[in-house]
């Protein structure tokens, strides 16, 4: 079944840590994106990428790092510069086409502080 | 900046009831807007609206657009328990970005 998967599920990480969230797609899609969301908010862009070898920041972009080395994958590391880092994040991906088509979701990984 | 706004922003009706959902936002290089339902985890895609006027539909649920005043609506009629969820509503720029709202927390009770 085409989709994309995130990893892991849960996550839990001490102050000061690193850590790194998994997404994969084999939709075929050029696009993915990394948004996170709080409680009682909607979703933030952190970065995007058009295609491989390539991302932009997004409106949260700070304490984060991305990469992009392959087509299918797009993992994002939540670094220790990230003051807040416990919310829900979720991975999409969209074929591209400047907006023009819809964006799939993986089902998310919450981080946890502790 | 890029500004997205949907109201109310939670709402609580009880079954057979129908809901009006708003959603206003003022985009850069608008190209279309999505709707989208959140009830755990992953928002699962609803209606994409790039032409104002034209309404989409899809069971009890529907949607329209008014570019020239910039916002949308989504309909749900006879409302039923699984209709609750947050719904969201994301413009999309021609920059590749989803950009999204706050959502509107919906509740259906039996």
């Amino acid at each position: 079944d085409g989709g994309i998967t995130q990893s892991p599920k849960y996550l839990f990480r001490k102050e000061g840590q690193n850590v790194t969230l998994s997404c994969e797609q084999n939709l075929n899609h050029d696009a993915m994106y990394w948004y996170r969301q709080d409680p009682g908010q909607g979703l933030r862009l952190i970065y995007y990428s058009q295609i491989v070898n390539d991302f932009q920041k997004g409106d949260i972009a700070e304490g984060y790092s991305v990469s992009r080395e392959k087509k299918e994958s797009f993992p994002l590391t939540v670094t220790s510069a990230q003051k807040n880092p416990t919310a829900f994040y979720l991975c999409a991906s969209s074929l591209g086409g400047f907006g023009d088509t819809e964006a799939f979701f993986g089902q998310g990984t919450r981080l946890t502080v502790v | 900046e890029d500004k997205v706004v949907q109201s109310p922003l939670s709402l609580v009706v009880h079954e057979g009831d129908t809901v009006t959902l708003n959603c206003s936002y003022e985009v850069t290089n608008f190209r279309s807007l999505l709707w989208y339902k959140q009830e755990k985890k992953a928002p699962t895609f609803l209606f994409m609206l790039t032409s104002s006027g034209i309404e989409k539909k899809s069971g009890r649920l529907s949607s329209i657009l008014d570019k020239k005043e910039l916002f949308s609506i989504l309909n749900i009629t006879a409302t039923q328990t699984g209709d609750s969820a947050v719904y969201l509503c994301a413009p999309t720029s021609g920059t590749y970005k989803y950009i999204f709202g706050t959502g509107t927390r919906l509740k259906v009770l039996a």
